[in-house]
């Protein structure tokens, strides 16, 4: 079975500081790679996923990840947060020909103005 | 993409009673699931939700517990039966709109449940 680990359960940041994200995978096979952000008292949405073609994938609000297929990662950054990022990150990833996403723990992110 | 409506947002039950959460979503979607997100930790996902049959449940979760239903394309409920405090959590509905693999999930706003 697939899991998905996220190490920092935990992040503050002051405004402008530089952001990454672990995300770490179990699959070997293909797959499909996601972060999904919720900020507070609102929705899960996507903010960028993975399917293949060019590793680096630039998602919405400035942010990217990068796949990292010896290293089974799929890490979020972005140069520049803001007080409007705080909120939880996951990491989900799809592989084996399955349908449904498996999430990490997720990443609660606090920005201070 | 799909927008997703559960009902309701929250509640708080009482122990031993059922609670009926709705997920209506604006288009016809191939696959419907049921996740469950306890207080800092991952989504679990609980079940598919499998029009005109039954659920499909991943370990452990059972049909007794968390009866679904799915009659159509758009529509699907979960309920939550003889609640007790640890069944306290937040309920997510999620959909994906194809069949194709290479589709992300779309989720509700999530129902929060306490159990008192």
């Amino acid at each position: 079975a697939q899991s998905v680990s996220q190490h920092n359960h935990h992040v503050i940041l002051s405004e402008a500081a530089s952001l990454e994200l672990g995300c770490n995978y179990s699959y070997g096979g293909t797959v499909n790679l996601f972060w999904y952000v919720q900020y507070p008292g609102q929705h899960l949405q996507l903010l960028l996923k993975y399917f293949s073609g060019d590793p680096l994938v630039k998602g919405i609000k400035g942010f990217e990840a990068e796949f990292i297929k010896s290293k089974f990662s799929f890490n979020l950054r972005k140069p520049s947060v803001q007080w409007s990022d705080t909120a939880e990150y996951f990491c989900a990833v799809k592989g084996g020909g399955s349908y449904i996403p498996t999430f990490g723990r997720g990443t609660s992110l606090i920005v201070h103005p | 993409s799909a927008v997703i409506s559960q009902k309701p947002s929250r509640d708080i039950c009482q122990r031993g009673t059922s609670l009926t959460i709705q997920c209506q979503v604006d288009s016809q979607v191939t696959m419907m699931f049921w996740y469950r997100q306890q207080p800092g930790q991952s989504l679990t996902l609980i079940a598919t939700a499998n029009q005109g049959s039954e659920a499909t449940y991943e370990s452990g979760f059972v049909i007794d517990k968390f009866p679904i239903s799915r009659p159509n394309l758009t529509f699907s409920t979960l309920t939550v039966s003889n609640m007790s405090p640890e069944d306290s959590s937040i309920y997510l509905c999620s959909v994906l709109e194809s069949g194709s693999r290479n589709t992300e999930a779309f989720f509700g706003q999530g129902t929060r449940l306490t159990v008192v």
